[in-house]
């Protein structure tokens, strides 16, 4: 079954610090990976895919086939990071992303 | 305004009513969702349109009845609202490569209380 993981409820890290919210996802093929934030009183939106292999706002993530896991990165935290975080999984279709259930993450000042 | 547009943002009904909940776009995207998320999970389809005219089941359809007569418009349905639910409900779009090759536009969501 398609499942994706984020083990963390809340993450709290200082700022300056570095940052890592982790993503593992069960998926016999090959997955497209994503990860949506949303910033207080703000819309769900992308923050990147694995595909394009770009860094957003100091961000990446790299995919991990062997150990399925996609975690997001940041060496040094900002306090508007602070956010929620989601890792979701497409498989073969155009319709289906598997969500995770979110990491909240507080950048303390 | 150009975006995804969700009404009413906040609604509670008494169990049995019927619900409707409206979703509008201005892209002309091919694609519209519509997900719920409950404290603790992620995301799950409810109801997805590929095109006007053109709806299917996601994950949790049960309960819920979509219709895509405009291609700018998607509205969610609860026939007769049960307390299970209560849920906030976000509406999507996206353009034709579909969720997976394109980014999903959300709108603000729509907190939905069934006492």
């Amino acid at each position: 079954a398609q499942r994706v993981t984020q083990p963390e409820k809340l993450l709290s890290v200082f700022k300056g610090a570095p940052v890592e919210l982790k993503c593992n996802y069960s998926y016999s093929g090959s997955p497209e990976l994503f990860w949506y934030v949303q910033y207080s009183r703000q819309r769900l939106q992308l923050l990147l895919r694995h595909i394009s292999r770009e860094s957003i706002k100091g961000f990446t993530a790299d995919l991990n086939k062997g150990e399925t896991s996609f975690h997001l990165k940041k060496p040094f935290a900002q306090e508007e990071d602070s956010a929620m975080y989601y890792c979701a999984l497409s498989g073969y279709s155009n319709y289906q992303l598997i969500w995770g259930a979110g990491t909240k993450l507080i950048i303390k000042p | 305004d150009a975006g995804i547009t969700q009404s009413p943002r906040y609604k509670i009904t008494e169990t049995g009513r019927q619900v409707t909940l409206m979703c509008h776009q201005t892209w002309s995207h091919s694609y519209m969702f519509w997900y719920r998320q409950d404290l603790g999970h992620g995301l799950r389809l409810i109801y997805y349109s590929a095109a006007a005219d053109i709806t299917d089941k996601g994950e949790v359809p049960d309960g819920y009845v979509v219709s895509r007569s405009k291609t700018e418009n998607f509205p969610l349905t609860l026939e007769s609202a049960t307390r299970s639910q209560t849920s906030v409900y976000f509406c999507a779009s996206s353009e034709m490569g579909g969720i997976r090759n394109t980014e999903a536009f959300f709108g603000q969501g729509t907190r939905l209380t069934v006492v």
